[in-house]
């Protein structure tokens, strides 16, 4: 079946530092992608998404991008601020499928400190 | 943008009693939400699909006839705990989207505590 791993946290940085958070897939077919983000006692957001393949998902100063040969959907951010602190979600979805239905990975903890 | 209400935020309740939890779309209509039950610092299980106007869909292993679904209208799902226990302290989360290929938008979650 579709399964998602995500890297493990917690991840910890510094105001301002590069990050990657590395997500891969297996999944049947082209999946849809996408990257959700959640800050405590909160539900999800959905922070972007790619439904093909070498397309690049961004919003908010993150990207990723949909790599089919690779099975993979790193998220990545230049410059990370404080206020980035939270947990993140990779997740896919198969095509035609309610999102609802996605598999997700089991989260990153960021946590950018001053 | 597209809203999902859940309510309530928290609840604290003693064991026996029967909770519920409502999750509504504000601004679109959802024949399909779904629950989730989220442990701490894990990912989220789906319990269940809830068809508006038809039976809930459980995942397996999930308790149909301890978490009561209800989806009376395109815009409120209902999940009830009945009969709450203190492992069934969690923290429940519902979606719901205007179809297959549409976002999905999440609800702020409830936390459950059953003493």
């Amino acid at each position: 079946g579709d399964s998602v791993t995500q890297m493990e946290g917690p991840v910890t940085l510094s105001e301002e530092a590069f990050l990657t958070i590395n997500c891969t897939y297996t999944a049947t077919g082209y999946p849809s992608l996408f990257w959700y983000v959640q800050y405590p006692g909160e539900g999800l957001q959905l922070l972007l998404k790619a439904t093909k393949a070498d397309d690049k998902g961004s919003n908010k100063g993150f990207e990723a991008t949909y790599r089919k040969e690779t099975t993979s959907f790193h998220l990545e951010k230049g410059s990370v601020q404080v206020s980035d602190s939270a947990v993140y979600f990779c997740a896919l979805s198969p095509p035609n499928t309610n999102a609802g239905k996605s598999t997700f990975g089991d989260g990153t903890t960021l946590t950018v400190k001053p | 943008g597209a809203v999902v209400s859940q309510h309530p935020s928290w609840v604290i309740c003693k064991s026996g009693t029967s909770v519920k939890i409502e999750c509504r779309s504000l601004d679109f209509q959802a024949t399909t939400m779904f629950w989730y039950r989220q442990f701490p610092k894990q990912s989220l299980m789906l319990m269940a699909t809830s068809n508006e106007g038809s039976k809930a869909t459980y995942e397996q292993g999930v308790e149909k006839d301890k978490f009561l679904i209800n989806h009376a209208s395109l815009t409120l799902s209902t999940l009830t705990v009945t009969s709450a226990h203190p492992e069934d302290s969690s923290f429940y989360i519902c979606s719901a989207s205007a179809g297959n290929n549409s976002p999905l938008h999440f609800g702020n979650g409830t936390r459950l505590t059953v003493t």
